[in-house]
């Protein structure tokens, strides 16, 4: 059974297109998360969500709009993908957004690759 | 925020202990250590997670000094599929940490040989 689910697995796109990524998890955890791992394999936050409420955006820029359409899924929209954006994304969750002990379960990642 | 320091890269001999280091100078009272790992290709795995005294899980030890200013991991038997980064991430209790995110650094990479 898998617990966080991110589709796709492997993404190759043109410089300024607009894509998506999904990501979905059945833990029943009410907090989400994105990160992005550079060529370089540091993992950032860029985004953190609780009940379907965006509660942090750590200076992520504007082309990145994540939606949250339930606790399940935390969708990742990139308008206008630009050679800077080739990383992969991680998709996460936890229960409890007050709570700094609840471990995050990570997902497989999504390989983004911007030509 | 409070920053971890671990080795860049470890070696371990299969079925023999490792111990992973991090340093965590400017630890809080209130930060708790959390280990995660990322084997290749897989998104990062929590590993275990303590505040004051050792603690124990099916996959590792932690050992935390009386100061809480290091702490170490341990495998008690390193299998090839420990081979992984591991990464020693400190999570401050709210309000200081409003979004509950992990905060990494560059981990150790452990490379285990048979």
């Amino acid at each position: 059974d898998t617990a966080v689910s991110q589709t796709p697995k492997y993404l190759v796109t043109q410089m300024g297109n607009d894509k998506s990524i999904k990501c979905e998890q059945n833990l029943g955890h009410d907090t989400m998360y994105w990160y992005k791992q550079d060529s370089k394999k540091f993992l950032k936050i860029m985004f953190s969500y609780n009940n379907k409420e965006l509660i942090i955006n750590e200076t992520v820029p504007n082309r990145f709009s994540p939606k949250s359409p339930d606790k399940a899924h935390l969708n990742l929209h990139i308008n206008s993908l630009e050679l800077g954006d080739s990383a992969v994304y991680f998709c996460a969750s936890s229960q409890g957004l007050l709570d700094p002990i609840q471990p995050q379960h990570f997902g497989d990642g999504t390989r983004l690759s911007i030509l | 925020d409070a920053k971890t320091t671990q080795p860049n890269s470890m070696e371990s001999n299969e079925e023999e202990p490792v111990h992973l280091p991090c340093n965590h100078s400017t630890i809080s009272g209130t930060d708790y250590i959390h280990w995660y790992r990322q084997l290749p290709s897989q998104g990062p795995e929590y590993v275990i997670h303590g505040l004051t005294s050792n603690v124990n899980n099916r996959m590792a030890s932690l050992a935390i000094a009386e100061d809480r200013k290091s702490s170490t991991l341990i495998l008690h038997r390193a299998t090839l599929r420990d081979a992984a980064v591991y990464y020693c991430i400190l999570r401050p209790s709210l309000p200081h940490n409003a979004g509950n995110m992990l905060t990494f650094g560059g981990g150790t990479r452990l490379m285990v040989k048979p």
